[in-house]
């Protein structure tokens, strides 16, 4: 099956600070690549879905400022958790599709945990 | 009522049951069923697809039924390495490829 990276694989930062999450397609061009977080022994929830070369779609309640998305290549897609604070710290799941695929199909990457002091 | 509901276990069962999962939608406009696996800490995985007519793919059977919009999964012979989280993952019309995810069951197979 496709491969689906994600970096950093845990992260902890500092309230206020920023995080970068990047998320690659490795054997595939991913025209719409998922962004999901998962709460303990909750269910995976979408934050926002982005195709690439245009703006992403968040979900309702997402905040598009703090969550910041760039899909800028077929193989890259990053969110940015801006000014993290404690209640931010989470299981960030990525995930990619590809036209040329089933719609349906969608690789995750191993996911990243942010934890915020 | 949340979108896809499910039972969260744990079902503690001994190695080689047979042990059956649930899962009810709320939108009659679900077009698409999956059951993915996801082990602790991890990703989830599609285990399989779910169709009308039901269907199987060695110890796991999956079936659907839309007039009462449930969903279900069996596990026979049930292996130490079937011990994960089970979700429930629906695609409503109209949705695009946008998954739904169930808060998922967890199985623990034991000795």
């Amino acid at each position: 099956g496709a491969v689906v990276s994600q970096h950093p694989s845990r992260v902890i930062c500092k309230s206020g600070t920023s995080v970068k999450i990047e998320c690659r397609s490795l054997d595939f061009q991913a025209t719409t690549m998922f962004w999901y977080r998962q709460f303990p022994k909750k269910s995976l929830m979408l934050m926002a879905t982005s195709n690439e070369g245009s703006k992403a779609t968040y979900e309702q309640g997402v905040e598009k400022d703090k969550f910041l998305i760039n899909h800028a290549s077929l193989t890259l897609s990053t969110l940015t958790v801006t000014s993290a604070h404690p209640e931010d710290s989470s299981f960030y799941i990525c995930s990619a599709s590809s036209s040329g695929r089933q719609s349906y199909e969608q690789y995750f990457g191993p996911g990243t945990r942010l934890t915020v002091t | 009522r949340k979108e896809v509901e499910q039972d969260p276990g744990p079902f503690n069962v001994p190695e080689g049951a047979t042990v059956a999962f649930n899962c009810t939608y709320s939108n009659s406009a679900s077009q698409s069923f999956f059951w993915y696996r996801q082990d602790c800490r991890k990703e989830p995985k599609l285990l399989m697809s779910v169709y009308s007519s039901g269907n199987e793919d060695g110890r796991f059977t999956a079936q659907l039924n839309r007039a009462s919009q449930y969903i279900s999964l069996l596990i026979r012979d049930s292996k130490l390495s079937d011990s994960a989280t089970y979700l429930c993952v629906v695609i409503l019309t109209g949705g695009g490829n946008k998954l739904t995810f169930g808060t998922g069951t967890q199985l623990k197979v034991e000795l």
